[in-house]
């Protein structure tokens, strides 16, 4: 299986809004509302932001959101700050218990 | 306080064999999967397969088929990633990392809790 489709950069000045893309297949993206996505800082273990496409655990601020279009799945970071400069990536459920994740995008606050 | 604890740094020869640890506290270690990430230096999150602490089943992605061995041990709550005839490509970060069982195209809730990561050089 390929991972799935990411925008490699993205980027957005202090208290705009970015959106970020995550385009996989009817296999996977399209066939189960089993997106999740990740906060990846340089050096550190990835951060659980956003499950089942649009919930989000306890903790993360609700400037995280999630939505899911077909075989795309979104993630929109609003009211940007400073500390959400970091990798994200997005993970789907991919049939035969097995999951599949996006290449990652690089979010810049400029 | 839930915590993944892995082992530490490892240097290995082409052809050699690792195994990486992960021990689980704070929960109950039977009642989630553990899986294993990783991740090439400047590159991107690959997954790897999964454990299920309970009944030791595994699920492992194709492309490690043959090559990659999942264990646990649940007396000390300790899952284990072993993997074989390293390649140079091998080189990465290993995360294990936490979900709640999942089958048959439900329940899957993303990993959400990871250990340190474990750095695998592979080098001759």
């Amino acid at each position: 299986q390929s991972a799935l489709t990411q925008p490699p950069s993205a980027s957005g000045s202090p208290g705009q809004s970015v959106t970020i893309s995550c385009t996989g297949t009817s296999s996977d993206v399209g066939g189960y509302n089993y997106v999740s996505w990740y906060q990846q800082h340089p050096g550190k273990a990835p951060k659980l932001m956003i499950y089942e496409v649009s919930k989000r655990p306890s903790g993360v601020p609700d400037r995280f959101s999630g939505s899911k279009s077909g075989n795309t799945a979104s993630l929109t970071v609003s009211g940007l700050q400073a500390e959400d400069e970091a990798d994200y990536y997005c993970n789907s459920y991919a049939g035969s218990n097995n999951v599949l994740f996006g290449g990652g995008t690089k979010l810049t606050v400029l | 306080q839930v915590l993944l604890v892995q082992s530490g740094a490892e240097v290995k020869k082409p052809g050699a064999s690792v195994k990486v640890s992960c021990k689980a506290s704070g929960y109950t270690f039977t009642g989630y999967y553990m899986h294993w990430v990783r991740q090439a230096p400047g590159q991107g999150l690959e997954w790897m397969g999964w454990i299920n602490p309970n009944s030791g089943g595994t699920n492992y992605a194709q492309k490690f088929q043959g090559r990659v061995t999942m264990t646990r041990d649940t007396s000390i709550s300790t899952a284990y990633m072993e993997l074989s005839r390293l390649r140079s490509d091998d080189t990465a970060v290993y995360f294990c990392a936490r979900s709640v069982p999942f089958w048959g195209g439900s329940n899957y809730y993303g990993m959400d809790v990871w250990g340190q990561g474990t750095t695998v050089t592979v080098s001759s």
